[in-house]
Parts: structure tokens; sequence; C-alpha cells
């Protein structure tokens, strides 16, 4: 069973603007939580973490949300560049050190 | 560049055949991962080595099979191939103790 999910298969946003990546979970046992960008025809990227004691974490232009009593998490790119373009995975493990579960991603698409 | 490597890139196959897929870690790497994506899949995790030692099996098929060599690089064994394995192989490293995992390029692999 899917316990990563991310309901937008695409998300299409104008250059400057906000994008909004959005990801649910079902494990409660989960409290470290990823997202990862992905080009065509190349492996996944690290971009941000976030551990579950924490509701928010910042990284230049991304910022990702926990919102643990949701079991909800979200991505925030501020302002979505048109290099943005790419594959988008949510992941989550139990622990450092573990098997991360991965959304079926999202597909962002910046728009000049 | 994750630091990563994996070969071959692509690999092409018949059905019933057996192939080897390679990676190395990122240089002081302990932790090797094992993941695949099939079409219209996000990654499901296969096996994970450390040090030389499985340390976690994930839904990973009894044709395939994995190993971690001394010098921390790591092969997996597909065989009996079906039309369903065609998919990509990626591999991740990750450091003791931290929670992100470092993705190769990938092997994809198409069974015909």
């Amino acid at each position: 069973d899917q316990q990563v999910k991310q309901n937008s298969p695409s998300l299409s946003v104008q250059e400057g603007r906000i994008s909004i990546l959005n990801c649910d979970y079902t494990n409660s046992m989960f409290d470290y939580f990823l997202w990862y960008k992905k080009y065509p025809a190349e492996g996944p990227t690290f971009l941000i973490s976030i551990s579950s004691i924490k509701d928010k974490n910042e990284d230049g232009r991304f910022t990702v949300f926990l919102n643990k009593s949701a079991k909800h998490l979200s991505l925030h790119i501020v302002p979505s560049q048109p290099g943005d373009s790419a594959v988008y995975f949510c992941a989550a493990s139990a622990s450092y050190g573990y098997a991360l579960n991965f959304g079926k991603g999202t597909s962002l698409l910046v728009t000049p | 560049d994750s630091g990563v490597t994996q070969t071959p890139k692509h690999l092409i196959t018949a059905t019933g055949q057996r192939v080897t897929l390679r990676c190395s870690p990122r240089s002081g790497d302990l932790s090797v991962y094992w993941y695949q994506q099939s079409l219209d899949q996000g990654l499901q995790f296969l096996i994970q080595y450390y040090n030389g030692e499985e340390r976690a099996k994930g839904n990973i098929l009894e044709r395939f099979s994995a190993q971690q060599f001394p010098d921390l690089h790591s092969e997996l064994n597909l065989s009996s191939l079906e039309l369903g394995d065609s998919a990509l192989y990626f591999c991740a490293s990750s450091v003791e103790g931290l929670g992100e995992q470092f993705f190769g390029p990938g092997t994809r692999l198409t069974v015909l």
C-alpha cells in the first residue's frame, strides 16, 4: 500500500510566483521527511528535509512545512524559476539510515 | 553530480536472462540502498546494505539478490527476467547517522 501520497500529479506555476507541492503520509512511525527533485534521465537530487521535532525548515527559496497531526507536509518554492521545472518526490522514513518510502511524484512546470 | 556511480546506464536483454547492475557509493558512505522505479510508480525500496552486511529488505523478489563488497561497491543481480522487470533501478548511498540518501543516475533495464 502507498504510505506516502502525492495527490497532484502535476502543477503549473508562473515564474516568480509561489509553488506549493503537497504530500500526505499514513504511517505514524515516520519521523523524517525529505523532498527530492528529479530531471529526466537523472537520479533524484536531495533538496531539503525535516525531522518530526520541527514544523518548518528553510533552505534558500525552499521551505518544507510539517503538520504531524494531519500527517501532511508541503514544499514551498519562492520565487519559482523555470529551472525548477522537474518532478518532485516526497519521501519519508522511520529514522535516519532507514529505507525511504516515496510518493509517486508531482511534475512541476514553471512558465515564463 | 551526487558522487554515486552506476553502470551500465542502459541494459537491454531478453526474458529468462540474468543481469548484474553495479553501484559505487560516495566516498565514505557505508550504506547502499537499491530502489526500483517502474512505469507510473514511485521509487520502491528493494534492499539495503551497510558495510557489507544486509540491513533491510523491502519488496525484493526472490529472483533478485544483492551484495556489497569489501570496497563498498554493490551489485544487484536480477535473474529469470520477466517483461515486468523492465524499470529504472537506482542505487543510493548515505552517511551513517544522517538521513539524506544520494542517488546515482540509474540503470534503465529493458526486458524484451
